[in-house]
């Protein structure tokens, strides 16, 4: 069974730096690009940031980039996150997902983790 | 940067069809993909390449893709199947979600 479980989400101060991780399991991880959707109280899904199978190629949103770092760790299954410069438009509901393509337009977000919640507040 | 359309409210009776349509610049020249998402749930991808389903997807969810138009269409809408939708397209190296379809079942 496929599963992918985030973890790392709390309350951070404005300005502040997190980590966020994703455990894959049920799978092969390092045959799947990965890929981090967020999801602001009541609001609509945002993508966010995508890594390559092989960790070779990243990609992020222009709302993040310069401030997040997405890599992944092949070898224990592990996608990562790091936030930087955190403000209230970060607060959200963070996602990892698969595709098996990374820069394709024919792979699905096929499977979604349960999300982890990053609050930004002083 | 790319836009998809939606929206925000599709009503439809038990029973009934509901159509929920995903506007977007030339989106029939890409592959469309529809997301439920049920209140303090994670997304579920329910329709994929336009089209397909993904196995375990009722029969009673379908889609089309056409023009400036993706179409996700609920035929026979149960309860449970009131939820936000999302559709998706890949641009110029970016995903993009739709703005959102809140379906209520009346």
């Amino acid at each position: 069974e496929v599963q992918l479980v985030e973890s790392g989400g709390t309350l951070v101060q404005p300005g502040g730096s997190l980590r966020l991780s994703c455990a894959a399991s049920g799978f092969t991880f390092s045959s799947y690009a990965m890929h981090w959707v967020r999801q602001a109280p009541g609001k609509g899904l945002e993508y966010v940031s995508g890594i390559s199978s092989d960790g070779g190629s990243t990609f992020y949103a222009n709302s993040v980039k310069g401030r997040f770092t997405i890599s992944r760790d092949n070898s224990k299954n592990t996608l990562y996150l790091q936030m930087g410069s955190l403000g209230a438009e970060d607060m959200a509901v963070y996602y990892c997902a698969r595709t098996y393509y990374y820069d394709s337009g024919t792979s699905p977000f096929d499977y979604w983790g349960q999300g982890t919640l990053v609050t930004v507040s002083s | 940067s790319y836009e998809l359309t939606q929206p925000p409210s599709v009503s439809v009776s038990p029973g009934q069809t509901a159509s929920i349509p995903c506007s977007g610049d030339k989106l029939g020249d890409k592959y469309a993909f529809w997301y439920q998402q049920k209140p303090g749930q994670s997304p579920v991808l329910v329709i994929y390449q336009d089209s397909k389903r993904p196995s375990g997807i009722p029969e009673r969810f379908s889609g089309s893709n056409s023009g400036n138009t993706a179409t996700l269409t609920i035929s026979g809408t149960q309860a449970m199947d009131e939820a936000d939708y999302y559709c998706q397209a890949w641009d110029t190296n970016s995903y993009v979600f739709g703005t959102g379809t809140k379906v209520t079942v009346l």
